[in-house]
């Protein structure tokens, strides 16, 4: 069965520096996998995507994101993390066999300290 | 704007209750998904639409749950006998046919008291 385990509850870092979230997957298939970011009580926002190709996909604000097969991973990175980065980012996994419905891990909330 | 509306955006109810959440997605997306968000939990999928057909349930679509599409174009998600376990948000998502992402609205939030 497919699950996404994200296996940092919080996070916190101080502003500008380096941020890594990390993302394990379990699917048997190449996966499409999804990292997205969530504002308390709003939706949720796509920050990248990834389905095939390049393994190092650029997303919006300044994101990016690592696909590892070997390592059954998909960490999401920011070189310089600003403040208003503060907020939950949830990492999915999308069911390419038919209804492309997603699962998701339990999210990393992120702090950024001033 | 990621062309899916939802309404209304938040909603208290009292156990028992019956509430009606309404999602609006635009004409491209063809396919349409309901998840279910609790506290600190990430969305769990709840059912799926292909234009007015409703293709896959999730377990946790109890008997007092329904989803309906019937034009194909708007989704209603019904919640009937409302229990306090039923609080959470309910979100909706869109997607084409043509494409691999869902785009998601931003959500209804219900508080069962």
């Amino acid at each position: 069965a497919q699950s996404v385990t994200q296996p940092d509850i919080h996070i916190t870092v101080s502003e500008g520096a380096s941020l890594e979230l990390r993302c394990n997957y379990s699917y048997g298939a190449t996966p499409y996998l999804f990292w997205y970011v969530q504002s308390p009580g709003q939706g949720l926002q796509l920050l990248l995507k990834y389905f095939s190709g390049d393994t190092l996909v650029q997303g919006i604000k300044g994101f990016e994101a690592e696909f590892k097969r070997s390592q059954s991973s998909f960490n999401l990175r920011k070189p310089s993390v600003h403040w208003s980065d503060a907020a939950e980012y949830f990492c999915a996994v999308g069911d390419s066999s038919g209804t492309y419905k997603y699962i998701f891990g339990t999210g990393t909330r992120l702090k950024v300290l001033a | 704007d990621t062309g899916v509306s939802q309404d209304p955006r938040h909603k208290i109810t009292k156990r028992g209750q019956n509430v009606t959440f309404r999602c609006d997605p635009i004409s491209e997306h063809n396919r349409l998904y309901w998840y279910r968000q609790t506290l600190g939990q990430g969305p769990e999928f709840l059912t799926y639409f292909q234009n007015e057909a409703q293709l896959e349930k999730s377990r946790l679509l109890s008997d007092r749950f329904s989803a309906e599409r019937p034009k194909g174009s708007f989704s209603t998600l019904e919640i009937q006998r409302t229990e306090q376990g039923d609080s959470a948000m309910y979100l909706c998502a869109g997607q084409p046919n043509s494409g691999n992402t869902i785009y998601f609205g931003e959500g209804s939030w219900l508080t069962v008291v």
